[in-house]
């Protein structure tokens, strides 16, 4: 079975500043990579996703991830962050068959200093 | 994408009763799915509902506590029955788009509180 490891419960990062956010999966087959965005009060949004071919994604709000099959991680950046970035960051993996539901990561709840 | 609405949005029950849960799609879609979001916790896959067929439930999910309908290829139902405190979460139901493996799209969710 696939699983989903977030490092970081929680980040804080001073607006401007660069962030990266680690996402490290486990499947035996060529895995699909996504990161969601779940603002207060709000529902998913898909960030960005990966599925094969070129190995840095890039994705909505300026943020991009890179995947890495020799360290199994698909991590989230953003090279400057804005208050409205503030928000909790799940990574997902997927078996490809399009009939299964995503295995999600706990999640890492951005904090935006000023 | 989809355009995804869940309604209620949010509801307060007493334990024992039961809360259905309804998501339309602007889209025929082939495959939805029904997640648990438990307070401050991540989402968990409840089953996943096809058109036409039985819903397929996870491990630790049954049918007779989270029976699911999808009468159609546009919306589903969840309802969540019984109800104890522990079933107070957020319930999220996504679709996956024809063609694009894996790639899920959520509805706003629903909170659900028992008392």
């Amino acid at each position: 079975a696939q699983s989903v490891t977030q490092p970081d419960i929680h980040i804080t990062v001073s607006e401007g500043a660069s962030l990266e956010l680690r996402c490290n999966y486990s499947y035996g087959a060529t895995p699909y990579l996504f990161w969601y965005v779940q603002s207060p009060g709000q529902g998913l949004q898909l960030l960005l996703k990966y599925f094969s071919g070129d190995t840095l994604v890039q994705g909505i709000k300026g943020f991009e991830a890179e995947f890495k099959r020799s360290q199994s991680s698909f991590n989230l950046r953003k090279p400057s962050v804005h208050w409205s970035d503030a928000a909790e960051y799940f990574c997902a993996v997927g078996t490809g068959g399009g009939a299964d539901g995503l295995t999600f990561g706990k999640g890492t709840h951005l904090i935006i200093q000023p | 994408s989809a355009v995804i609405s869940q309604k209620p949005s949010r509801d307060i029950c007493q334990r024992g009763t039961s809360l259905t849960i309804q998501c339309q799609v602007d889209s025929q879609v082939t495959m939805m799915f029904w997640y648990r979001q438990q307070p401050g916790q991540s989402l968990t896959l409840i089953a996943t509902a096809n058109q036409g067929s039985e819903a397929t439930y996870e491990s630790g999910f049954v049918i007779d506590k989270f029976p699911i309908s999808r009468p159609n290829l546009t919306f589903s139902t969840l309802t969540v029955s019984n109800l104890s405190p522990e079933d107070s979460s957020i319930y999220l139901c996504s679709v996956s788009l024809t063609g694009i493996p894996d790639e899920q799209y959520f509805g706003p969710g629903t909170r659900l509180t028992v008392t």
